[in-house]
């Protein structure tokens, strides 16, 4: 069975500077993909960054980046430039073929994130 | 720019007590999914549509039922309600990329069973 592992319960980091959110994976599919959200106090799931298993490069959105080493099976979500509005859980996802007709997520169990001033 | 819209956001009910959830979304999406989440924890599935007319159950679907309505709204229903059945509720939907499959969430319905 797949799995998504996130090791970080909470973490800090000082407004303008960059943190990693570490995820690792576990899969035996060739093809997957990987997910991060955000889930702000409003309660609100985010969408942020997708990185496809054959995706040559890492994924990137704006100051979001995903860096995908795929032979240690992690998916690390960058965030450069924190900002204070970066306070919130942050969950790493997989997707995972359901019942040979659909998908569905398989999540991890979070990390808090909260940006100092 | 709705996206997926769920009603109520809050909810209190004994046990016992029926109740449907209810969610819509405006981006034209096949596949719709009901999520549960409780505390400490990421997201279960609870059902799925793939498409208007098919639902199936996911990971946790005891206690529940849903209807695809129509290609924009898929309701939850708990015919009686449990206190284990407290939990927060997500709907989402995804579009024509399966490859992808890139589910866009609803606010949640935040259910407390008494």
């Amino acid at each position: 069975a797949q799995k998504i592992t996130q090791t970080q319960p909470g973490m800090f980091v000082q407004e303008k500077e960059a943190v990693t959110l570490d995820c690792t994976y576990d899969t035996s599919d060739q093809s997957y993909g990987l997910f991060w959200y955000k889930q702000p106090s409003s309660g609100e799931m985010i969408f942020l960054i997708y990185q496809g298993s054959y995706d040559e490069q890492n994924a990137t959105e704006g100051r979001y980046s995903l860096n995908f080493q795929k032979a240690r099976k992690s998916a690390n979500l960058v965030i450069s430039a924190s900002q204070l509005g970066d306070s919130a859980m942050y969950f790493c996802a997989m997707r995972e073929l359901w019942m040979d007709s659909s998908y569905k997520l398989i999540f991890g169990s979070g990390t808090r994130l909260l940006v100092r001033p | 720019n709705a996206g997926v819209t769920q009603t109520p956001k809050f909810q209190v009910l004994k046990t016992g007590q029926s109740m449907t959830l209810q969610c819509a979304q405006d981006m034209n999406h096949n596949s719709m999914y009901w999520y549960r989440q409780d505390p400490g924890m990421g997201l279960r599935l609870i059902y799925y549509s793939a498409s208007e007319g098919t639902t199936d159950k996911g990971e946790v679907p005891n206690g529940y039922n849903v209807s695809r309505l129509n290609k924009r709204e898929f309701s939850l229903r708990l015919e009686s309600a449990a206190p284990s059945q407290t939990s927060v509720y997500f709907c989402a939907s995804s579009g024509q990329s399966l490859a992808k499959n890139i589910q866009y969430f609803g606010a949640g319905t935040r259910l407390s069973v008494l």
